[in-house]
């Protein structure tokens, strides 16, 4: 079945950039997803990707699509501490369908 | 405030005994969903809905049973539940399908001894 995977956790510098991973192994997805979970809280969208993209920026979120190895990547520049958090990946068809298959999370800790 | 609410945020409770863990939304949004979160195994959807009377399995569906009777409620509902039910519920809905973005609920913790 489809299967999304992450590294458990990642450790930084506060001011350092910080590069999340994630692969997945359904090639017919068509949006891939960053979501943050803030301690105690639900889950917040930070961006998306269409499959056809390669790359997209916002202010200090890149997020890397390498269709070919099925490999997603977030790189957050200048981390800071309220960065600290559980971020998941996550990945969905078209419309037709709200199923949405998410990564087992990856679990930042900035450090002071 | 726009918002996705569920309720209870807490329960504790026994194995057999039939609980429901409501969620609501005030946006008007179309599309609903429920996942749990689990250690090591991240978010997985139980079920979604994608307008009234409308409803699907996701991934994790057995022992679970949803209904959307109105456009803002999306109930959960464990006629049995069981200690593998012990987990962390969310509630998320968005206006429209992918990449529409989804709002979460606060979640809801469930253990059932």
């Amino acid at each position: 079945g489809e299967d999304v995977e992450q590294s458990l956790f990642l450790s930084v510098r506060e001011g350092d950039s910080s590069v999340i991973n994630c692969t997945y192994t359904d090639s017919s997805s068509t949006y891939l997803y960053w979501y943050k979970q803030e301690p105690g809280a639900g889950l917040q969208l930070l961006t998306y990707i269409f499959s056809n993209m390669d790359m997209k920026q916002d202010q200090r979120l890149t997020v890397l699509l390498n269709k070919k190895d099925k490999h997603l990547s977030l790189r957050i520049a200048d981390t800071q501490t309220g960065d600290s958090a559980i971020y998941f990946c996550a990945e969905s068809h078209t419309s037709g369908t709200y199923k949405y298959i998410f990564g087992t999370g990856t679990r930042l800790k900035v450090l002071a | 405030e726009a918002q996705v609410t569920q309720n209870p945020r807490y329960l504790i409770t026994v194995t057999g005994k039939k609980l429901t863990v409501t969620c609501s939304q005030n946006m008007n949004h179309e599309y609903m969903s429920w996942y749990r979160q689990d250690p090591g195994l991240g978010l997985r959807q139980i079920y979604y809905s994608m307008n009234v009377e409308v409803t699907d399995k996701g991934d994790v569906p057995e022992g679970y049973k949803v209904s959307r009777k109105e456009k803002r409620n999306f109930p959960l509902i464990l006629e049995s539940p069981s200690p593998n039910q012990t987990s962390l519920y969310f509630c998320a809905s968005s206006s429209s399908g992918p990449p529409d973005e989804q709002y979460f609920g606060p979640g809801t913790r469930l253990t059932v001894t």
